[in-house]
């Protein structure tokens, strides 16, 4: 078990520009959630899938805001022409569970990706 | 809709000391888990404890306790015998299903705890 990996630990990057972070999940969960926590705050939840299968998106996830997850493994989050309000730490997190209503599952979170918009 | 308040922003203890942190919940639904998260200065939040919405007998695991209130849509969370290395932010999260089935994760501002020695 080698965890959630996260990669770029840190990013900083100029208005305007396009950024791209990948997570790793543990290989044998099926869920994986996409997070983003600012200074003070709780993480707040921005997409999940099952799978391969994008179910849910935040109302915070505005159309410059894009996830995948081919294959049902690793998942990508694209932010698009950044602003500096994007500036965040962006968690993974991922958990194992089935397509139903299994709520007991803990959450095993990667150690982020902080985004700094100049 | 669900949501978790955590009113206490910061708590300093001295070492030793018991500290207990305050959750309270709202949602609609009779099933649901409750979740306390730790995230140490290192940023990696890890699983500490949870409850189900059924179970409503306190428990103690360690020097970690627990007390889950329905009545009063409470979870609060202590630590007995405070240590430096329980310094960190705690998070108190609603885990409860959404239109699709999916298990969705809401989580607390959570509360900075800071031990000292």
């Amino acid at each position: 078990d080698t965890g959630v990996s996260q990669n770029p630990r840190h990013k900083i990057t100029k208005r305007g520009q396009n950024v791209t972070f990948r997570c790793d999940p543990i290989s044998e969960h099926n869920r994986l959630y996409w997070y983003r926590q600012t200074l003070g705050q709780g993480p707040e939840f921005l997409t999940y899938f099952q799978n391969e299968a994008q179910l849910e998106k935040s109302r915070l996830l505005s159309d410059r805001f894009s996830a995948e997850r081919p294959k049902g493994s690793f998942s990508t989050l694209e932010i698009q022409r950044t602003e500096q309000g994007d500036s965040a730490m962006y968690l993974c997190a991922s958990s194992s569970g089935g397509a139903g209503r299994d709520l007991k599952e803990k959450l095993f979170f990667g150690s982020g990706t902080q985004l700094s918009v100049l | 809709a669900q949501k978790v308040t955590q009113a206490q922003t910061e708590i300093s203890v001295v070492e030793k000391e018991d500290v207990t942190l305050d959750c309270v919940y709202e949602t609609r639904d009779t099933t649901y888990y409750l979740f306390w998260y730790k995230q140490p200065p290192s940023g990696e939040l890890v699983f500490l404890i949870r409850r189900n919405s059924f179970d409503e007998q306190n428990e103690i695991s360690g020097r970690y306790s627990w007390n889950f209130q329905k009545s009063t849509s409470s979870f609060n969370f202590t630590i007995t015998a405070s240590q430096v290395v329980d310094s960190a932010v705690y998070f108190c999260a609603l885990s409860e299903a959404v239109s699709g089935g999916y298990q969705k994760v809401t989580f607390g501002t959570g509360t900075k705890l800071q031990v000292i020695p």
